[in-house]
């Protein structure tokens, strides 16, 4: 089991520009979630899926988009980055209400 | 609003020293807490607690739940270099679309001298 992919591991934005956060697990976790983790600031939730079709805002949604097509993947997206959104980006799933597994994680900086 | 609480924020040790972590939390519908070891990289888990008073080990690593007072410990005993990393706390709760909401604390920076 690869657990829980993320890609890309790094990438650098200009202000207004746009991507998409992949994120992939192949544990058959229902439960995914987006974080983000400012420098020496624990892990904020942006967004979550309890299932395939199901999402819904965490603490600091604003900025972000998300869709769950599949229980495998939950891609994140930024519409019109803004240097705010400088930050190191988490992706993490779970079967259940406790253990979350997390990804590698990717660097963004936006200028 | 959920709260929670790590100290020391920062911490400088010799290897051999023991350490002891604190997590102190407010959070509605608790469910149970988990502490996590990050370095420079993915948090990886540590240990889920869910009733108090019982203490769950890992080799040096131990930690205890205390639900009436709302906090945790996280004991490490005879700290190594390689036990250097970020400790975040983490309760879950029942939220109210019934998904494992973490609420992360701003985690304790461990630095373990030879």
């Amino acid at each position: 089991n690869a657990g829980v992919t993320q890609t890309p591991k790094f990438r650098i934005l200009k202000i207004g520009q746009s991507m998409t956060l992949q994120c992939t697990q192949d544990m058959n976790h229902n439960y995914m979630y987006w974080y983000r983790q400012d420098p020496g600031m624990g892990l904020k939730l942006i967004y979550y899926s309890v299932g395939a079709g199901i999402t819904d805002k965490g603490e600091v949604p604003n900025g972000y988009n998300v869709s769950r097509s599949t229980t495998e993947d939950f891609p994140l997206r930024l519409e019109l980055a803004a240097p705010s959104q400088t930050s190191v980006y988490f992706c993490a799933s779970s079967y259940g209400y406790d253990e979350q597994f997390f990804g590698p994680g990717t660097r963004l900086t936006v200028l | 609003e959920d709260k929670v609480v790590q100290s020391p924020l920062s911490l400088v040790v010799h290897e051999g020293d023991t350490v002891t972590l604190n997590c102190s939390y407010e959070v509605t519908n608790f469910r149970s807490l988990l502490w996590y070891k990050q370095e420079k990289k993915a948090p990886t888990f540590l240990f889920m607690l869910t009733s108090s008073g019982i203490e769950k080990k890992s080799g040096r690593l131990s930690s205890i739940l205390d639900k009436k007072e709302l906090f945790s410990i996280l004991n490490i005993t005879a700290t190594q270099t390689g036990d250097s990393a970020v400790y975040l706390c983490a309760p879950t709760t029942r939220g109210g679309t019934s998904y494992g909401k973490l609420t992360f604390g701003q985690g304790t920076i461990l630095t373990v001298h030879p």
